[in-house]
């Protein structure tokens, strides 16, 4: 069986401050990982996703995450914050099987 | 290309009725899958379909069905509503059982009274 947990059910910045949100997996078999976001009364839109290879990944808006195996984690960080960045995370894993979700966090900016 | 929509928006239902929500799937994608999002909470897995064949349930009743059409189209079909049901119904496409990446609907949100 596979899980997520999301450290942080809401997380607030002050503008382009370093964003950090935490996310660690269980997973029996080697896993495939994603970040999405969901701003208010939207969908889910993918921020990145590990499959294989490279374990540091670029997403879009300036979002990374680095899959750590030893530490089970795939941690999302942003160098600068923006306001446009507000929005619900939510990070997720799989490996031929549906995506299972983590509660998600909450993320603010502060002017 | 056109994204994954879903229909409709928002939607008031009473206890006991059922509930039909559809989606369109992006463009070549041949597989759909449906996700309950309680408020608060992050999405959890309904069914998905592959080629018109439910392909993958996961923990909800029987009273929550579905279909996808030929053209890949789906409707998620929900009976007997309860309160609990009210939620953030989505919608996700794919291009194929091994291609992970599921693009999300905006969703229709479902209150039951």
């Amino acid at each position: 069986a596979q899980s997520v947990t999301q450290l942080g059910s809401h997380v607030s910045v002050s503008e382009g401050a370093l964003v950090l949100l935490r996310c660690n997996y269980s997973s029996s078999v080697p896993p495939y990982l994603f970040w999405y976001v969901q701003y208010p009364n939207q969908g889910l839109q993918l921020l990145l996703k590990y499959t294989t290879g490279a374990t540091l990944v670029k997403g879009i808006n300036g979002f990374e995450a680095e899959f750590k195996k030893s530490e089970t984690s795939f941690h999302l960080t942003k160098p600068s914050a923006h306001m446009s960045d507000a929005a619900e995370y939510f990070c997720a894993v799989s490996r031929n099987t549906p995506l299972v979700f983590g509660k998600g966090t909450r993320l603010s900016v502060i002017a | 290309e056109t994204g994954v929509t879903q229909s409709p928006t928002h939607l008031i239902k009473t206890r006991g009725q059922q509930v039909t929500l559809r989606c369109s799937s992006q463009s070549g994608h041949n597989t759909v899958s449906w996700y309950q999002q309680a408020l608060g909470q992050g999405p959890q897995f309904i069914f998905q379909y592959y080629r018109e064949e439910e392909n993958g349930r996961g923990n909800f009743p029987p009273r929550f069905s579905g279909l996808q059409f030929p053209n890949y189209s789906s409707e998620l079909n929900v009976n007997a509503l309860e309160l609990d049901d009210s939620a953030l119904y989505l919608c996700a496409s794919s291009s194929g059982l091994a291609e992970e990446t599921q693009y999300f609907g905006p969703g229709t949100r479902l209150l039951v009274l």
